[in-house]
């Protein structure tokens, strides 16, 4: 069964470094997203991307986030300049087109801003 | 304003039990709706979608009661590999590419 991977698994980095999370949506997916839940938190929309573009966007997603579809396969998260309260579960997902508005999620990375 | 309020629980049952859960979402222009279960520090998986008509999908039901703007899922013969957080899920827009509300879900805890 087509899975959703996300690398790294865990990633520590210090305040004010940039970070990149990687993503491998499901291969015959057009439509990718990137979720945030912070430790006992519910699972919060950030963005999401089709045909090269934003599609959609939170208020959490400001300036310091970006997203970028660097080939066919991979699905990057950039943060620019990490702050402590960006410690959180990141969670890739990916759908297909079509009438089945089903998002699939990844495995997550968990990022530790310290 | 809650847009996806859930009984955070925990539902204690034994292997067997019926359980019910119950959801509400504040956007009456809510159009898709969603089942996810997510165990400890893993990723939400979806367990089913929710339509009009109410669906089953083994011991699994769902039903979406719009006018109350109202979601149940009622899991049968509970096991013990059904214990995990149950998320109740809404989008507001019935397409692709747009963003999914998460309630804060539900925990259930089936015990032998």
């Amino acid at each position: 069964e087509p899975e959703v991977t996300q690398t790294p698994s865990h990633q520590v980095t210090q305040m004010g470094q940039e970070v990149i999370l990687r993503c491998v949506p499901i291969s015959n997916h057009l439509y990718f997203y990137w979720y945030r839940q912070i430790l006992g938190q519910k699972v919060e929309f950030l963005v999401s991307f089709y045909n090269n573009e934003i599609s959609e966007k939170s208020e959490i997603f400001d300036d310091q986030f970006s997203v970028e579809r660097p080939d066919g396969s991979n699905f990057t998260l950039k943060i620019r300049s990490t702050k402590l309260e960006d410690s959180a579960m990141y969670f890739c997902a990916s759908s297909e087109s079509g009438r089945t508005y089903e998002q699939y999620f990844g495995p997550g990375t968990r990022l530790t801003v310290t | 304003r809650k847009e996806v309020e859930q009984d955070p629980g925990p539902f204690n049952v034994p292997e067997g039990a019926t359980v019910a859960f119950n959801c509400t979402y504040s956007n009456s222009a809510s159009q898709s709706f969603f089942w996810y279960r997510q165990d400890c520090r893993k990723e939400p998986k979806l367990l089913m979608s929710v339509y009009s008509s109410g669906n089953e999908d083994g011991r699994f039901t769902a039903q979406l009661n719009r006018a109350s703007q109202y979601i149940s899922l009622l899991i049968r013969d509970s096991k013990l590999s059904d214990s995990a957080t149950y998320l109740c899920v809404v989008n507001m827009i019935a397409q692709a590419g747009t963003a999914l509300i998460f309630g804060k879900g539900t925990t259930l805890s089936v015990s032998s």
